[in-house]
C-alpha cells in the first residue's frame, strides 16, 4: 500500500521569503504525485503534479515541486512567498495502474505567511 | 460551472440520528471519492467508487455506508450517528485515467452532539 509523510505540520515564514514544504512518499509500485492548496472553509484544488518526464514541475501561483526517485520525495517550493499564500498543503500519490484509482493524502502542512 | 456539488453544507446531529451526504457531479467522471477531514490527520478516504456499478471501502469506512446511485451521484450515509464522527466531508471525483486530478466539492461539516 502507498503513504505519504508530510513532517512538518505548521510553517511560519515571512513575506517575500522562500519557502519549502516537505513530501515523503512510500510505494512498492510506480505513482503519480500531487500537491493540492486548501483555503480556509474551502474544498482543496490543484497546485502540481508529476507524471513523468522533467523531474521539475512548474504550477499555478508561482509554486513548483522537484521529484526525487531516489530519495522517494516530492518536495514543494515557492522563491518568494504572499501573505495570500497561507493556506494548508496537502501531498498526494495515486497508483499508475490498479488501487481503485484513489488519492492517498499526506497529513497537511499549514503554511503561515506573516508580514 | 458547478463541478462537484455537496449538499448539506452544514449539519449538527443527534448521537444515533441518521442521514445522508448528498454529492453529484457534472464533469462525466467515472470515479468518486469521500474523504472525511480531522485536524492533524489529512484527509482520509472513507469509500470510494472508481466506476459507475463498484464501491470499495477506504482507510476508514466503519459507521458508514455507500452509494453509487448513477454516473453523476454518490452518497454517504451515516445510519446512527456517534459524536467521532464530528468532521468535515469533502466529496471529490475524477476521470478514469489515473494520471487525471480529483476534483473536490467545498466539504460538509457535520457536528455530533
Amino acid at each position: 500500500a502507498q503513504s505519504v509523510t508530510q513532517l512538518d505540520s505548521q510553517v511560519p515564514v515571512f513575506e517575500e521569503a522562500p519557502v519549502e514544504l516537505r513530501c515523503n512518499y512510500s510505494s512498492s509500485v510506480s505513482v503519480y504525485l500531487f500537491w493540492y492548496v486548501q483555503y480556509p472553509n474551502q474544498g482543496l484544488q490543484l497546485l502540481l503534479k508529476y507524471l513523468s518526464g522533467s523531474t521539475l514541475v512548474k504550477g499555478i501561483n508561482g509554486f513548483e515541486a522537484e521529484f526525487n526517485k531516489s530519495q522517494t520525495s516530492f518536495h514543494l517550493r515557492k522563491p518568494s512567498v504572499h501573505i495570500s499564500d497561507t493556506a494548508e498543503y496537502f501531498c498526494a500519490v495515486r497508483l499508475l495502474t490498479g488501487g481503485g484509482n484513489k488519492l492517498t493524502f499526506g497529513t497537511g502542512t499549514q503554511l503561515k505567511v506573516e508580514l | 460551472n458547478a463541478g462537484v456539488t455537496q449538499t448539506p453544507k452544514f449539519q449538527v446531529l443527534k448521537t444515533g440520528q441518521s442521514m445522508t451526504l448528498q454529492c453529484a457531479q457534472d464533469m462525466n467522471h467515472n470515479s468518486m471519492y469521500w474523504y472525511r477531514q480531522d485536524p492533524g490527520m489529512g484527509l482520509r478516504l472513507i469509500y470510494y467508487s472508481a466506476s459507475e456499478g463498484t464501491t470499495d471501502k477506504g482507510e476508514v469506512p466503519n459507521g458508514y455506508n455507500v452509494s453509487r446511485l448513477n454516473k453523476r451521484e454518490f452518497s454517504l450515509r451515516l445510519e446512527s450517528a456517534a459524536p467521532s464522527q464530528t468532521s468535515v466531508y469533502f466529496c471529490a471525483s475524477s476521470a478514469m485515467a489515473s494520471n487525471t486530478e480529483a476534483f473536490f466539492g467545498q466539504g460538509t461539516r457535520l457536528t455530533v452532539v
